[in-house]
């Protein structure tokens, strides 16, 4: 496809996983990341991975990635009120330069008590 | 600590006025990036500049126009404002291509 997709909305209780899926638009991606915005503020860069892994964990964030889908999928264990945001995924694809992201739509993350 | 500093915050326009949008960064970064964000969208790349002097249009570039005379400083600037430019304005930079992007807080725009 043409455009970066994602869920527009997930809602999670608090102490559950969350888990936000992607799917992207270029297999020759050779990064891949995933920014938060919460109210009111600028993208603050989460993670990332590089296209050569499948699975990178940075503390309660774990990003898998099927190159072979072209899905991307963000897990965040334990999730709390603070988690609650707009999370976007991106790519930067070969065409067009290789030097400019695209975004995804972003999923909005409600965290309940 | 500054990172990506955008000025204003906020700003609210008559149709047919003009502003610039300032961007600074103290990281030395090559990259410099301009989005605009609508309710309910991701990002949609304005302008770009990979180094002092040189500027290149991203997805939609109408409507604004970019200079890059440093390596700190890209401003956005909109020459005829109108309602369809009412957008979250994000500046961003890298230190080269496909690097991770780091974002300024963003300027409300309100064209009315």
């Amino acid at each position: 496809g043409e455009d970066v997709e994602q869920s527009l909305f997930l809602s999670v209780r608090e102490g559950d996983s969350s888990v936000i899926n992607c799917t992207y638009t270029d297999s020759s991606s050779t990064y891949l990341y995933w920014y938060k915005q919460e109210p009111g503020a600028g993208l603050q860069l989460l993670t990332y991975i590089f296209s050569n892994m499948d699975m990178k964990q940075d503390q309660r964030l774990t990003v898998l990635l099927n190159k072979k889908d072209k899905h991307l999928s963000l897990r965040i264990a334990d999730t709390q009120t603070g988690d609650s945001a707009i999370y976007f995924c991106a790519e930067i694809p070969p065409r067009g330069g290789g030097n400019k992201l695209t975004f995804g739509t972003g999923t909005q993350l409600k965290v309940e008590l | 600590n500054a990172g990506v500093t955008q000025t204003p915050k906020f700003r609210i326009l008559k149709i047919g006025q003009s502003m610039t949008l300032q961007c600074t960064q103290d990281m030395n970064h090559n990259y410099m990036y301009w989005y605009r964000q609508d309710p309910g969208m991701g990002l949609k790349l304005i302008y770009y500049s990979v180094g002092a002097g040189i500027t290149d249009k991203g997805e939609v570039p109408n409507g604004y126009n970019v200079s890059r005379s440093t390596t700190e400083d890209f401003p956005l600037r909109l020459e005829l404002a109108a309602p369809s430019q009412t957008s979250v304005y994000f500046c961003a930079s890298s230190p080269e291509a496909a690097m991770p992007q780091h974002f300024g807080d963003g300027t409300r725009l309100s064209i009315l």
